[in-house]
């Protein structure tokens, strides 16, 4: 069956320091989309990428979909306390909307 | 303005007591999820509607339920709840080829 795996579950790093969470499919897939959940709340739709190759940028994070549309990666720059929470990615397939999460990265940063 | 609103926030239900749980909806997107999300996990697809079309998925129970009566509701019925579906309930909406998905606040479920 479709599954979406994501590595590493935890990652403590320095305030200032980069982080990155990396995101594979099984399968190719037509599109992946990152979440931010902060402790107690709900997930926060970040982006989605579409297109192979694609690369996108939010201020200090950047967002990678691969060649192949099998996996996907985020990168945060320069890491800020704000920034703590588990990041998901999501995997989309077809038409119809629906969506396989990762197991999600939980980032701490120590100020 | 709230645009995905999940009520209640908090539920509690004895063991077996049937319950539902409601997601609505601003946005008039064309998909609906419910997802279980539990503690320190991601959220599991439990099924999904396109329009009407309700697509559930293989590993959820048959004690999982739900209606889609027009496009700005969606209900979640369990029918037997036991302790293992204590959790938080997700209701997502997505405007399909739209570039966002919107996450309700999510109903936490406590089964007694």
């Amino acid at each position: 069956g479709q599954q979406v795996m994501q590595i590493p579950q935890y990652q403590h790093v320095q305030e200032g320091e980069d982080f990155t969470t990396y995101c594979n499919s099984s399968t190719t897939l037509s599109n992946i989309q990152w979440y931010k959940q902060r402790p107690g709340g709900h997930p926060v739709f970040l982006i989605q990428l579409v297109k192979s190759g694609e690369v996108k940028k939010q201020k200090r994070l950047t967002f990678q979909f691969g060649e192949a549309k099998k996996n996907s990666s985020l990168h945060i720059t320069a890491t800020q306390t704000t920034d703590v929470g588990t990041y998901f990615c999501a995997g989309g397939w077809g038409n119809t909307g629906k969506l396989i999460f990762g197991q999600g990265t939980t980032l701490q940063v120590k100020p | 303005d709230a645009m995905v609103i999940q009520n209640p926030r908090y539920q509690v239900t004895q063991f077996g007591k049937p319950v539902t749980l409601s997601c609505s909806q601003t946005l008039n997107h064309n998909v609906m999820y419910w997802y279980q999300q539990k503690s320190s996990q991601a959220p599991k697809l439990l099924f999904h509607y396109y329009d009407k079309d309700f697509n559930n998925e293989a590993d959820t129970p048959d004690n999982f339920q739900s209606r889609r009566p027009n496009t700005s509701f969606c209900f979640l019925d369990i029918r037997s709840p036991g302790l293992g579906d204590a959790a938080m309930y997700l209701c997502a909406t997505y405007l399909w080829g739209a570039d966002t998905q919107y996450f309700g606040p999510g109903t936490r479920l406590t089964v007694l």
